[in-house]
């Protein structure tokens, strides 16, 4: 399996820019995580999916952030308009979920620089 | 979820036992305990997981105390490239998959 897959892996942006960031979790994983990775916050966990679905977004920073995850094997993230401040690494991970104890495979992550 | 505590930072000489504490006193009974790793400038990667009893995989073994108040990750023969920013999390297994990271400690596994 290849694993969970993010793309783009690196984007610079100006600000105000929309931004879109998309992950492919892997096969016949139902739960979908969207983290965000910064040096004074560390992890923190946006969003998730369970079997599609937004269970928590408790984690979304501001109406700036929107997620997606039209079918099981695509999700996005989206900042809109992006700000500074939102220059981090953006990890998305996926895991088996429910019934599971939870193992969470991570993605490469996405390094986001708004200039 | 309970909250954790553990060292900010540990160095280990290769070649030897790494054993990396963690404090979860507040666990409750249908809590596990994680132990996740992210070696520098990759995404998390889950090591071991454990309820009451001690676990071994290839990569690790995890002791948990009798009370469950606190455990220990053991890296038998570290090596370089164990260098890395350890998680240890708490949390219910469930259909509420939430996985939420601490600070970690950084171990420095040095020649």
């Amino acid at each position: 399996d290849a694993g969970v897959i993010q793309s783009p892996r690196h984007e610079v942006t100006e600000m105000g820019q929309e931004v879109t960031l998309r992950c492919k979790p892997i096969s016949g994983h139902n739960s979908l995580f969207w983290y965000r990775q910064t040096m004074m916050r560390g992890l923190e966990l946006l969003i998730y999916f369970n079997n599609n679905v937004p269970i928590d977004d408790s984690g979304m920073p501001e109406d700036r952030f929107s997620a997606k995850m039209p079918n099981a094997s695509f999700s996005t993230l989206k900042i809109q308009p992006s700000e500074p401040r939102d220059s981090a690494v953006y990890f998305c991970a996926s895991s088996l979920g429910a019934a599971y104890t939870g193992e969470l495979f991570f993605g490469e992550g996405s390094r986001l620089t708004v200039l | 979820d309970a909250k954790t505590t553990q060292p900010p930072s540990m160095d280990c000489a290769e070649g030897r036992a790494a054993n990396l504490p963690c404090n979860h006193s507040t666990i409750s009974g249908n809590e596990y305990v994680y132990w996740y790793r992210q070696i520098h400038s990759q995404g998390p990667q889950y090591i071991i997981h454990g309820l009451k009893n001690n676990e071994t995989n290839e990569m690790a073994s995890l002791i948990i105390t009798e009370d469950r108040k606190s455990s220990t990750l053991i890296l038998p023969h570290a090596t370089l490239r164990d260098t890395a920013v350890y998680y240890c999390i708490v949390r219910v297994a469930g259909n509420t998959d939430k996985l939420i990271f601490g600070t970690g400690t950084r171990l420095q596994v040095f020649p």
